[in-house]
Parts: structure tokens; sequence; C-alpha cells
């Protein structure tokens, strides 16, 4: 079946630089997106949401694009702190479906 | 605002075995789902539950069940545990599973089959 899929498994990044993290999905029904940090030895941490439609959306150093021409769902992350080493992941709803569907998840690594 | 609460923990089980886990969701939640993440598979959906009605099951054996109560606290078992099902069983919960109604998830419970 159709599912959520990151680009890169991993991704390492110098502290104060931005991060850019990629999804790619293919499943034209999703109307709705989040982004999750997980940390190790934690459950996933809610970062930021996007409604299908919606192009962009901010929060707190972080911003979510979404194009759905092409089906990518990207996640921004500014001046990265050391405290951003997490694995991320992206994940779509499917409608009236009731369930998330993941990708892979990119490890980000920071370094100082 | 008390966040999604998972218990137990950690837990170790022998094979054959049989494990319950409990969830509580954050209150006014009505919405909860648990998921399954392994190395080897990721982050798997197993099922959702809404006002004690499963509204679908993922792709997994009848070992696997759960329960939602009118108070909107949920369990999830396993029986005839199998080493495979070792993993990081992640409780989540919305006040429905719709666009724009974020999903927060538990920290999980750690369960190793032995």
């Amino acid at each position: 079946g159709e599912s959520v899929g990151l680009h890169l498994p991993t991704l390492s990044v110098q502290e104060g630089d931005n991060s850019i993290i990629n999804c790619a999905y293919s499943n034209s029904a999703s109307d709705y997106f989040i982004w999750y940090k997980q940390e190790s030895g934690k459950g996933p941490q809610f970062i930021i949401d996007i409604r299908s439609n919606m192009d962009k959306r901010q929060g707190q150093r972080v911003t979510v694009l979404l194009n759905k021409t092409v089906k990518h769902l990207s996640l921004q992350i500014a001046a990265t702190q050391p405290g951003d080493s997490a694995v991320y992941f992206c994940a779509e709803i499917l409608s009236n479906d009731y369930k998330l569907s993941f990708g892979a998840g990119t490890t980000v690594t920071v370094r100082a | 605002k008390a966040g999604v609460t998972q218990t137990p923990r950690y837990l170790i089980k022998t094979r054959g075995q049989q494990v319950t886990l409990s969830c509580s969701p954050i209150s006014g939640h009505r919405s909860v789902s648990w998921y399954q993440q392994t190395p080897g598979q990721g982050l798997q959906f197993l099922f959702e539950y809404f006002s004690e009605t499963q509204r679908n099951k993922g792709n997994f054996p009848g070992r696997f069940s759960g329960r939602q109560f009118s108070n909107s606290r949920s369990e999830m078992n396993v029986s005839t545990l199998e080493l495979g099902d070792s993993a990081l069983y992640l409780c989540a919960s919305s006040p429905q599973i719709s666009s724009g109604n974020t999903i927060y998830f538990g920290e999980g419970s750690w369960l190793t089959v032995v």
C-alpha cells in the first residue's frame, strides 16, 4: 500500500545551521500531516502539523512546507541546537482510516 | 494538563505468556490508538478506539487485541507472546482522528519477550 517515506535516513548538521528534513508521500487522499520528534527512550513528541489545504505553517524555530503537486513535505529547523538531535518522523492521516502512517524516520545529529 | 500515561513502562515476559498494557489518554480525548515500534518495522498501527468502539485495526494477528472503557482509558493485550513481539508499544490520544486534531503520544511500554 501507499506510505509516507523520508528521503534520507541520517542528517548531520552543524550547531547553529538550519536543518531541512524531507518526506515524500504517495497518498493524495491524505488531508493532514504531522511531524514528530523522538528522543532515545521516549515516545514521539509533536512538533508541528499542517492541513492539506495549506502550503506552509510556522512554529517556534520550525517551519513545515507542503507541496501537494509533487507530494512532498519538509521540516525546516532554524538555528539547530544540540537538543534537536533526535529521530524525526513525518506522518500522514488517511481520511476515515483513523490512523497515522509513518515514514521510516531521519536521525538528526547536531555537531558542536 | 497531564499527558498520555502508559503503564507499565518496562516489562519482561516469557514466550507463551500474555501481557496487558494500559493507557490513560489526555483528559477530554476520546480517541485512543496503539502503535508498535521496532527497529526493523518502524511504527506500525495496531488499532484505534473511539467511544469504546474499534474503528480500525492494523495488520496484526488476532493475538493482539484491545479495548476502550467508558472513561476513554484503553488496554491492549497480546496473548501467546513470541520473541518477535518485543517492541515499544505506544499509545496515542486525540479528541478525534481528523484533520487538525493533534495526536499526542505517551512514552510507551517497553516489552521484552525472552
